[in-house]
């Protein structure tokens, strides 16, 4: 079954450069998070859409932006790229109306700041 | 917050069975999603459980207790594999929170 896809999977770049993460959700969802997943420590909820709408906020810092597009898949964009960006980026993606609401995840996106 | 609570790190034998613990806060509370992750990879869906009592689902089963805000994964006839961090995350609106993550490590 086709799952989450993000792309690139791999992003190196330097101080105050900006960066494009992108997200491909499931087939049919209609949901997208982002999560930031720093060294040892747990996914931290950033931004999500719903329907191309923002639908809750993290902690996504205000140098960051994202949006969700019409084909449903979403970007997020980075900009003045702090050493502190560098971490593990996730998106994942569930279906509204699916009653459990599972939420599955995409196999991340690695950036690296140097 | 949402103070989700499991502990660091558990240390088991191979075959063996180990239960992971979280306890959350039950406020906005939608449901209980268990995640397994290897480092350096995705968080992979185990369970969800939203109703109180036990899922099983083969070697896994996650426990709910909605009026205690407490869950548990039970892992059974553990495998070398089964050596990862398993996350507990409670969903809330349309978001998850997550706890730091359990470390299993298994034993020969």
């Amino acid at each position: 079954a086709a799952g989450v896809i993000q792309s690139p999977r791999h992003l190196i770049k330097e101080k105050r450069e900006t960066a494009t993460l992108k997200c491909y959700p499931i087939p049919r969802h209609d949901t997208v998070y982002w999560y930031q997943q720093g060294p040892g420590q747990d996914p931290q909820f950033l931004i999500s859409f719903y329907e191309k709408m923002q639908s809750d906020k993290g902690s996504i810092p205000d140098r960051f932006s994202a949006q969700q597009f019409s084909d449903y898949h979403s970007e997020l964009n980075m900009s003045s790229l702090e050493l502190g960006d560098s971490a593990l980026y996730f998106c994942a993606s569930s279906l509204e109306q699916d009653t459990r609401n599972t939420i599955y995840f995409g196999e991340g996106s690695w950036l690296t700041v140097v | 917050g949402q103070n989700i609570d499991q502990p660091t790190e558990m240390t088991a034998t191979e075959g063996a069975i180990v239960q992971i613990n979280c306890t959350y806060q039950t406020s906005g509370f939608n449901g209980l999603f268990w995640y397994q992750q290897h480092a350096g990879e995705a968080p992979t869906f185990l369970s969800y459980n939203v109703l109180d009592g036990l899922e099983e689902k083969g070697r896994f089963s996650s426990f709910l207790s909605r009026s205690k805000g407490y869950s548990y994964l039970l892992l059974k006839e553990l495998q070398m594999k089964d050596s990862a961090s398993y996350l507990c995350a409670k969903a809330a609106g349309n978001k998850l929170t997550f706890g730091g993550g359990t470390r299993v490590l298994v034993k020969p």
